[in-house]
């Protein structure tokens, strides 16, 4: 089983839509968990984290289900400006110790249409 | 501030050759990372660094070395270019305070090698 799997996708859909992205992740010792985005050909930018109660960020709702190590992104009314790809990732260590302990998924790409 | 800058944005070599793509962050991050992405591959760590004179290996480090002389400095050589290291380069620079961290990528070095 992959570290950390998503929904490769694509996903296309309508301008106001609502999108969910789902991760799984293998290590139930793992730390934290974020959302990135990665427009095409440019690098990779922090969403937002996801944290155990949930937290929410305008449109956009992150979820963790520790029990199931389940992390999930909701997108409400998308924009065409959401268009990207969406990567799950997941840091396995204790930061100070093992920064390189972040294991990205393989992203899932959206296209929002007009 | 400029952020994580990268040179080149892009670069071909020949097999057999060796280069070095450079990182810089003016943020004063201790931690400090490299990783290559391919397509269906997702973002993979090469070596990472803790702090000025600390560097280790990531998922993938072989054919390539980094050093770590300063905070701002972290360069990437390729000690003998192969068409297997044809990819994307990022580098990354964060912190990590009191629970919370976040990743800042560079644009990226795109590396084809013939």
């Amino acid at each position: 089983r992959k570290e950390v799997e998503q929904d490769p996708g694509p996903f296309n859909v309508p301008e106001g839509a609502t999108v969910a992205f789902n991760c799984t992740y293998s290590n139930s010792a793992s730390q934290s968990f974020f959302w990135y985005r990665q427009d095409c050909r440019k690098e990779p930018k922090l969403l937002m984290s996801v944290y155990s109660s949930g937290n929410e960020d305008g449109r956009f709702t992150a979820q963790l289900n520790r029990a199931s190590q389940y992390i999930s992104l909701l997108i409400r009314d998308s924009k065409l400006s959401d268009s990207a790809t969406y990567l799950c990732v997941v840091n396995n260590g204790f930061y100070g110790g093992s920064q390189g302990n972040l294991i990205f998924g393989k992203g899932t790409k959206l296209s929002v249409k007009p | 501030n400029a952020g994580v800058t990268q040179t080149p944005k892009f670069q071909v070599l020949k097999t057999g050759q060796s280069m070095t793509l450079q990182c810089a962050q003016d943020m004063n991050h201790e931690y400090m990372s490299w990783y290559r992405q391919d397509p269906g591959m997702g973002l993979r760590l090469i070596h990472y660094s803790v702090g000025a004179g600390i560097t280790d290996q990531g998922e993938v480090p072989n054919g390539y070395n980094v050093s770590r002389s300063t905070t701002e400095d972290f360069p990437l050589r390729l000690l003998s270019a192969a068409p297997s290291q044809t990819s994307v380069y990022f580098c990354a620079s964060s912190y990590y305070r009191g629970g919370q961290g976040e990743q800042f990528f560079g644009p990226g070095t795109r590396l084809t090698v013939l």
